[in-house]
């Protein structure tokens, strides 16, 4: 069974600084994908970043980053240098990708709230 | 583009009555998705169309809560009877493809949800 950990419910970082969020996940399958998604306070979902399973660098895009580190299930999120409108929610996710090709289970886990301070 | 739309965008219900929800998904999307997020909590996938057909439903409570996407493209879900406990925000996404490990097939565009209060 899918689990995704994310074990800090608020964090707080200065404007510009750098930030990690936290995310562990769980799976006995070879094959998967980790995502984080952004939902500010209007609800809406965004797709930051994803990391395949095979990757063998961490991604990138633009201030967000992952640290994949397989051994330890983890999939954090670094965003640097914080700007005020990165304040939101923060969910990491994970889909398995059975031998049938379709992802089963899209799973999500329970989210941080960063807060940015000017 | 258009991204993908929901609607309505606030419902109040009582218990026990019915309600349905409709998303139209980013055009040329095969795969749609529907989400349960209760408030505080992830969300939750209840149900998964590839094209019209369903590709998991493995978490929707199916004594009361149904979808359709009969011509592979909108879709709708209802739930009947409501319950106080099914008060959340009903997200509806879509991708390109679910079937490929491709990153464009798989990232998901969200919808900007329905948030019901059942009371």
């Amino acid at each position: 069974a899918q689990k995704i950990t994310q074990t800090q419910p608020g964090m707080f970082v200065q404007e510009k600084e750098a930030v990690t969020l936290d995310c562990t996940y769980d799976t006995s399958d070879p094959s998967y994908g980790l995502f984080w998604y952004k939902q500010p306070s209007s609800g809406e979902m965004i797709f930051l970043i994803y990391q395949g399973s095979y990757d063998q660098q961490n991604a990138t895009e633009g201030r967000y980053s992952l640290n994949f580190q397989k051994a330890r299930k983890s999939a954090n999120l670094v965003i640097s240098a914080s700007q005020l409108g990165d304040s939101a929610m923060y969910f990491c996710a994970m889909r398995e990708f059975p031998a049938d090709n379709y992802g089963q289970n899209f799973v999500f886990g329970p989210g941080t709230r960063l807060s940015v301070l000017p | 583009e258009a991204g993908v739309a929901q609607s309505p965008r606030y419902k109040i219900i009582e218990k026990r009555q019915s309600v349905a929800f409709w998303c139209n998904p980013i055009s040329g999307h095969a795969t749609l998705y529907w989400y349960q997020q209760i408030l505080g909590q992830g969300p939750k996938l209840l149900i998964q169309f590839q094209n019209n057909g369903v590709v998991d439903d493995s978490q929707l409570p199916k004594d009361r809560f149904s979808a359709e996407r009969l011509k592979g493209v909108d879709s709708t879900l209802k739930i009947q009877p409501a319950k106080l406990e099914d008060s959340a925000v009903y997200l509806c996404a879509s991708s390109l493809s679910g079937a490929s490990r491709d990153k464009s097939s798989y990232e998901q565009y969200f919808g900007p949800g329905t948030r019901l209060t059942v009371t």
